[in-house]
């Protein structure tokens, strides 16, 4: 069975471009979630999917960051514009459940010059 | 703030010791616990989860839950170099948010 797979794996932009990470989960997952991973800490999630519903955005900066599951498959997660403090390790998981066990994908490293 | 706070360590314990992790987490609601383990630049990979107060055992690992006291456990026996990684305790709390603790470094010296 394919894992959790996610691009690019490694992205390097200055402050104030925009960058797009895309995500594929497990076949048959339906909940998706993209974490956001800073050096030293755990992931923090910042929004989890439900089929291509969001069930919880509440840590999800939104006057730059955005994300969509359009058909319940594929997810992108965006920033624009991005700041040098989201320089990370952006986690895409899924599950088969919401409360299910969450598999992750490779993550992709994000750098903020 | 909900929370899973975690022993940042490091831990370090000899070849074919056992390894205790602990975690303690703040949301009473919280149903479902996870570890996991993670490898330097390497993302999070499941251990075990565990939802009802006791003990599960999976090979060498066994976890522990004890929801009176809010408290979730890892022992790894036998402890092997290739155990030195970074576990992660999570909680799934009521709201259906994951909430990870910052991890506990583990070293195991041969």
């Amino acid at each position: 069975e394919a894992g959790v797979a996610q691009s690019p794996r490694y992205k390097i932009i200055e402050k104030r471009q925009s960058v797009a990470f895309w995500c594929n989960p497990i076949s048959g997952h339906a909940t998706l979630y993209w974490y956001q991973q800073i050096l030293g800490q755990g992931p923090k999630l910042l929004i989890q999917f439900q089929n291509n519903g969001v069930v919880d955005d509440s840590q999800l900066p939104k006057d730059r960051f955005s994300a969509e599951r359009l058909k319940g498959v594929d997810s992108t997660l965006k920033i624009q514009p991005a700041k040098l403090e989201d320089s990370a390790v952006y986690l895409c998981a899924s599950s088969s459940g919401t409360a299910a066990d969450q598999y992750f994908g490779p993550g992709t490293r994000l750098l903020v010059l | 703030q909900k929370e899973v706070e975690q022993n940042s360590g490091p831990l370090s314990v000899p070849e074919g010791a056992i390894a205790s992790l602990n975690c303690t987490y703040s949301d009473r609601g919280s149903q479902s616990f996870f570890w996991y383990r993670q490898y330097s630049g390497k993302s999070p990979e499941l251990i075990m989860s565990i939802y009802s107060n006791g003990d599960k055992e999976d090979g060498r690992f066994t976890a522990q839950l004890n929801k009176a006291s809010q408290y979730v456990s890892l022992l790894i026996r036998d402890s092997q170099p290739s155990d030195s990684a970074t576990y992660l305790c999570a909680a799934h709390t009521g709201g259906f948010k994951t909430i990870f603790g910052a991890g506990t470094r583990l070293f195991v010296k041969a």
